[in-house]
């Protein structure tokens, strides 16, 4: 069973290109999360998404950030005009949410690790 | 807002000796999670906790749940090189998925 993929591994723009990280999620799961890892520091929250759908957006910059899960492929994240304050390890998770239950553990991708010059 | 902090940031010991890596948390938070992280790489899950007196073990690492004290340990014992990692906890409110993490304890351990 293949874990969280997230592609690519590592990403390099300059000031003002867009940025595109992929995340197809383990075998069975259908929630995703994204999470940004600035230098030396923990996992922010930045969007949680079912398919087709997102659930929860409060750690979204307000500007130039978006995130999809469509009903086929993997969710993307991306980031418009990058700037160099963008660089930084972005991680997707997948859980199995049951109907009903919540608490399932979030399993984390690679990274895709984006460095803008 | 949940709010994570865990303790110490870094940590230096040696082999063969014990320790425990603290993590306290500002609201009800409805599980904690650890997770391990080797440099450069991804998260690795550890151990999941659902309720007060929780304790898990596995290999040389234990975890525990206070929640009245709003506060889990990761505790090692006897440690090996391999354990050198940074370790992270993470919580949650019931009906809300997002995880908020702590800042993470850099472990090194020296022979």
């Amino acid at each position: 069973n293949a874990g969280v993929m997230q592609n690519p591994r590592h990403l390099v723009r300059r000031r003002g290109q867009e940025a595109r990280l992929r995340c197809s999620p383990m075998k069975g799961h259908s929630h995703v999360y994204w999470y940004r890892q600035l230098p030396e520091e923990g996992l922010k929250f930045m969007v949680y998404l079912q398919k087709e759908n997102i659930i929860d957006e409060s750690g979204m910059p307000k500007e130039r950030f978006s995130a999809e899960f469509p009903k086929e492929g993997p969710s993307i994240l991306r980031i418009q005009q990058v700037v160099r304050g963008d660089s930084a390890a972005y991680f997707c998770a997948s859980s199995q949410l049951l109907a009903g239950v919540t608490r399932e553990t979030q399993y984390f991708g690679p990274g895709t690790r984006l460095l803008v010059l | 807002e949940l709010k994570v902090e865990q303790n110490p940031l870094f940590l230096s010991m040696q082999e063969g000796k014990n320790y425990t890596i603290y993590c306290n948390y500002s609201t009800t938070s409805d599980r904690l999670y650890w997770y391990r992280q080797d440099p450069g790489k991804s998260l690795e899950s550890l151990f999941v906790l659902l309720s007060n007196g929780a304790v898990k073990q596995e290999g040389r690492l234990m975890a525990s749940l206070d929640t009245k004290a709003r506060l889990s340990t990761l505790h090692i014992t006897a440690a090996v090189h391999d354990l050198s990692a940074t370790y992270f906890c993470a919580g949650a409110n019931f009906g809300n998925e997002k995880l908020t993490f702590g800042t993470g304890t850099r472990l090194t351990i020296i022979p």
